[in-house]
C-alpha cells in the first residue's frame, strides 16, 4: 500500500509570506502528526490530529496551524514566514495515535529567503 | 541528500562490528521508548520499541536496553552493515499525550 505522501517536496518562500503543506496518511490511518526538523533543534513536535481534532500541540507560536479533513488528509499552515522557519517539515501517520509505529513521509523542505 | 544534523554526535564502526548507540531520556512517565533510523533524504523509519515495564527487547540484529534507574536507553546493532549508516533517534511516547518526543540523534558511519 502507498506510504505517507507529503507535497510539495521542496518550497522556497519569501519572509512575510504564508505557506500550506499537505500530508496524505497511509490508507486507514486516522492520526497525523507534524514535526519540524532543523540541524540546531532536531525533530520537534508541532501537533497531532485525529478524526479532524487536534489532540496535542507543541511549543510553537500561533503562526503555525494545522487541520485535518474527514479523509484524514492533513495540512499545516505557517503564516508570516520568518527565516528561522526554514526546515524540513515531516508528517507521520499511525492507526490511532499514541502508537509507537508511526510512518513518516519524506518531508517538505521549506526555505525562507 | 538532506542534511539531518550538522553537529550530531557521531559513531564510526567497522563493517561487521557491533554498534551501540546511547540515549538519555527525560520523562520517567513515558510509556514507550522507540528507536528510529533516518537515512539521507528520507523520513525517520521505525526500528524497534520497548515498553517502559521492560528492560530488554530483541529484534532482528537489533537489541534495545532500557535502564529506568538512570533514564538511559541504548540500541545495539549486531554485525553492522554499510546499509546501517544513518542518523538514529531515540524517542519517548506517553500514550495519553499522543505526542512523541525525539532525542537529538546520533550519526552512525559504517566503514567498509
Amino acid at each position: 500500500k502507498a506510504g505517507v505522501t507529503q507535497t510539495p517536496r521542496y518550497l522556497i518562500k519569501t519572509r512575510g509570506q504564508q505557506v500550506t503543506l499537505s500530508c496524505s496518511p497511509i490508507s486507514g490511518h486516522r492520526s497525523v502528526s507534524w514535526y519540524q526538523q532543523t540541524p540546531g533543534q532536531g525533530l520537534q513536535f508541532l501537533f497531532e490530529y485525529f478524526s479532524e481534532t487536534q489532540r496535542n500541540k507543541g511549543n510553537f507560536p500561533g503562526r503555525f496551524s494545522g487541520r485535518q479533513f474527514s479523509n484524514s488528509r492533513s495540512e499545516m499552515n505557517v503564516s508570516t514566514l520568518e527565516l528561522g522557519d526554514s526546515a524540513l517539515y515531516l508528517c507521520a501517520s499511525s492507526l490511532s495515535g499514541g502508537h509507537t509505529e508511526a510512518f513518516f513521509g519524506q518531508g517538505t523542505r521549506l526555505t525562507v529567503v | 541528500g538532506e542534511s539531518v544534523g550538522l553537529h550530531l554526535p557521531t559513531l564510526s564502526v567497522q563493517e561487521g562490528d557491533n554498534s551501540i548507540i546511547n540515549c538519555a531520556y527525560s520523562n520517567s512517565a513515558s510509556d514507550y521508548f522507540i528507536w528510529y533510523k533516518q537515512e539521507s533524504g528520507k523520513g525517520p523509519q521505525f526500528i524497534i520499541d520497548i515498553r517502559s515495564n521492560m528492560d530488554k527487547r530483541q529484534g532482528q540484529r537489533v537489541t534495545v536496553l532500557l535502564n529506568k534507574t538512570v533514564k538511559h536507553l541504548s540500541l545495539q546493532i549486531a554485525a553492522t552493515q554499510p546499509g546501517d549508516s544513518a542518523v538514529y533517534f531515540c524517542a519517548e511516547l506517553s500514550l495519553g499525550g499522543f505526542k512523541t518526543i525525539f532525542g537529538a540523534g546520533t550519526r552512525l558511519f559504517v566503514k567498509a
